[in-house]
């Protein structure tokens, strides 16, 4: 069955590391997408893709990078973690049919 | 660009009360609209959608949304809660191939 996957589920980091978030899906999905889910917020979007070699700025994007080198995959980066970072981060792609699949997650905390 | 307000941010019911949770979403013409649902530690998963056709739709686990031009709303309804629909809701809304979403609803339901 087709899946979309992320990693790590958990991490904790200190201010200022560069840290990845990894998200992988086997939909073959040419659109995929990451959120971040906080209290009071519902989910805003971090960044976006359409396609390989496409990366677009979402509504919180700042201190935040997304690379597509493929179709499966989607990491975002961190470049220098900051306690306002500290959330869950969920991943999602979609089809033609614009119904996004989601992650399981990634509880981020950085201290 | 689209927007989506949810004005219940949190609900409270008893096991076989009704349930409505509101949407509204900003502007008009072609809408695609959807609910999904996160339920405690999970991932969000897709309840019901609405592209077009006829404006009441049927989804999963017996909900049901009206889409509601004229209100520029989309509201959930559920005719008897169970405990185990204890979860966040949210609806989302399409703008061009993203999805905006709403702050979300939690519901908690009491035996």
């Amino acid at each position: 069955d087709a899946e979309i996957t992320q990693s790590p589920r958990h991490k904790i980091t200190e201010t200022g590391r560069q840290v990845t978030l990894a998200c992988h899906q086997t939909w073959n999905h040419n659109n995929m997408f990451w959120y971040r889910q906080d209290l009071g917020h519902g989910l805003r979007l971090i960044h976006y893709s359409y396609g390989v070699q496409d990366t677009n700025k979402g509504e919180v994007s700042d201190g935040y990078s997304v690379s597509r080198s493929n179709t499966e995959d989607l990491p975002l980066t961190l470049e220098s973690a900051a306690s306002s970072q500290t959330s869950v981060y969920f991943c999602a792609s979609a089809g033609q049919a614009n119904e996004q699949f989601f992650g399981p997650g990634t509880r981020l905390t950085v201290l | 660009a689209q927007s989506v307000s949810q004005h219940n941010h949190h609900v409270i019911l008893s096991e076989a009360a009704s349930l409505e949770l509101g949407c509204n979403y900003s502007y008009g013409g072609t809408v695609n609209l959807f609910w999904y649902v996160q339920y405690p530690g999970q991932h969000l998963q897709l309840l019901l959608k609405y592209f077009s056709g006829d404006p009441l739709v049927k989804g999963i686990k017996g909900f049901e949304a009206e889409f509601i031009k004229s209100k520029f709303s989309f509201n959930l309804r559920k005719p008897s809660v169970q405990w185990s629909d204890t979860a966040e809701y949210f609806c989302a809304v399409k703008d061009t191939d993203k999805l905006i979403f709403g702050t979300g609803t939690r519901l908690q339901v009491f035996p």
